[in-house]
């Protein structure tokens, strides 16, 4: 079955740096892996779709990646905001079945 | 954009209860899930659908059912109500299988 890993757990910031939030994955088999954002008690937002044949999709600030032979996609946030300090899922679509396959989460906090 | 909207974002339910969670989605997806949300667990699948009147086990579908007789709506159903369902349960959509999914805003269920 499919893993998926996020680290780190947690991470805090002072605004205005950059930084990457890692998620690996044990079954590269995949349709296409998926980068949510979540606020406290809300739902999930989608940030970032990059399908398995893809290397990198770019949003705004966000560019995630994806490297299917190492098991590896990474979240990049440039010049970090207050705004943006939620908790990040990482989920994958495993060819296998259906339904997407959660990370933990990266809980981040920009201070000002 | 898709829309997918969950009835309740807050439900309060005694033991005991029958209790319906109720999803819909506008852009004519095939695919519909249940995901519950609980803290260190992350998101665990309880049923989805891949067409009218089809539903799968997810990874923890006791003590829930579910019905899709319509293709824009998912219910999810507590037949008996516990104290152990208090969760987050979140609902989502996607095109098939390798397109990104869109979820709902969350419904919080406290059973007491």
């Amino acid at each position: 079955k499919q893993e998926v890993t996020q680290i780190p757990a947690a991470l805090s910031v002072p605004e205005g740096e950059n930084l990457v939030l890692n998620c690996s994955f044990t079954d590269s088999a995949i349709y296409n892996l998926q980068w949510f954002r979540q606020d406290p008690g809300k739902g999930l937002t989608s940030l970032l779709l990059i399908q398995s044949s893809q290397r990198e999709q770019t949003s705004g600030r966000l560019n995630a990646s994806l490297d299917k032979s190492s098991g590896r996609s990474t979240l990049y946030i440039a010049a970090s905001q207050p705004g943006d300090s939620a908790t990040y899922l990482c989920a994958l679509n495993s060819n296998s079945g259906y339904a997407l396959n959660f990370g933990k989460g990266t809980s981040l906090l920009v201070t000002p | 954009d898709v829309k997918v909207t969950q009835s309740s974002r807050y439900l309060v339910k005694r033991t005991g209860e029958k209790v319906f969670l109720e999803c819909v989605q506008d852009m004519d997806h095939e695919n519909m899930f249940w995901y519950r949300q609980d803290p260190g667990l992350g998101l665990r699948l309880i049923y989805f659908s891949y067409d009218v009147k089809m539903k799968e086990k997810g990874d923890i579908p006791e003590g829930y059912s579910v019905s899709r007789e319509k293709k824009e709506r998912f219910s999810l159903i507590l037949e008996s109500a516990s104290t152990n369902q208090t969760s987050m349960y979140l609902c989502a959509s996607s095109l098939t299988g390798a397109h990104g999914y869109t979820f709902g805003s969350g419904t919080r269920l406290t059973v007491v």
